[in-house]
């Protein structure tokens, strides 16, 4: 089966840097993104790994390990607009064909 | 105008009676889904469809069903309401010309209350 894992909360201060990790077991990985969703909004894509290493993008950074099962997503200079929900999900294949799995959500509180 | 339209945005409904969730695009994507998400528990995949011919089961698919009336047309229906449906739904787009990349485009959810 599945299994995607990320803390459920974390809080950091306007301006530092901040780490959001994703562990996940899948049979059939094809990729892994991360998504974005402020309060009673839709998501919204920010990054996308297929393979190994670092993708940068503005103050966002995403890096994956195939062979660890792990991510993490990486946010500079945070702003009070960073706070959000950051999700994980992984690009399974299986019977049906290709589905996003999601994780649960990092819910990140930026403070001034 | 949003590409990806759901309706109703909120709805409020009693146990035991049908309800349907409409979600339109128009991005002329070919692939649609169904998820609904409840606090602690993410984005869980119900129903999901890669053409008009094509409906898959997702992970959490019993007490649902769904038409794909067109390509731009895909419908989540409850045949009958209960309260642990209660949550928020989301449609989502992606489209198969973006090659591995097949990020999800989201509407902008309908929340769905069940007395």
């Amino acid at each position: 089966g599945q299994n995607i894992d990320q803390p459920t909360e974390m809080t950091a201060t306007e301006g530092a840097i901040v780490q959001i990790n994703c562990t996940y077991q899948t049979s059939g990985f094809n990729g892994l993104f991360w998504y974005q969703q402020h309060a009673g909004e839709a998501p919204t894509f920010l990054s996308y790994n297929v393979l190994d290493g670092l993708e940068e993008k503005g103050r966002f950074s995403s890096f994956l390990s195939r062979s660890k099962g792990y991510s993490y997503l990486l946010l500079k200079e945070l702003q009070m607009k960073d706070s959000a929900s950051y999700l994980c999900a992984v690009r399974d294949w299986g019977t049906g064909g290709f589905k996003t799995i999601f994780g649960a959500g990092t819910r990140l509180f930026v403070k001034a | 105008d949003a590409d990806v339209t759901q309706t109703p945005r909120n709805r409020i409904t009693k146990t035991g009676k049908r309800i349907m969730l409409e979600c339109s695009q128009t991005k002329g994507h070919d692939r649609m889904y169904w998820y609904r998400q409840d606090p602690g528990l993410g984005l869980r995949l119900i129903y999901y469809s890669f053409d008009v011919k094509d409906i898959n089961k997702g992970e959490i698919s019993d007490g649902y069903s769904v038409s794909r009336q067109a390509q731009a047309k895909f419908s989540l229906s409850l045949e009958s309401a209960i309260p642990n449906q209660t949550a928020l739904y989301f449609c989502a787009t992606s489209d198969l010309s973006q090659g591995e990349r097949v990020e999800l485009f989201f509407g902008e959810g309908s929340r769905l209350t069940v007395l």
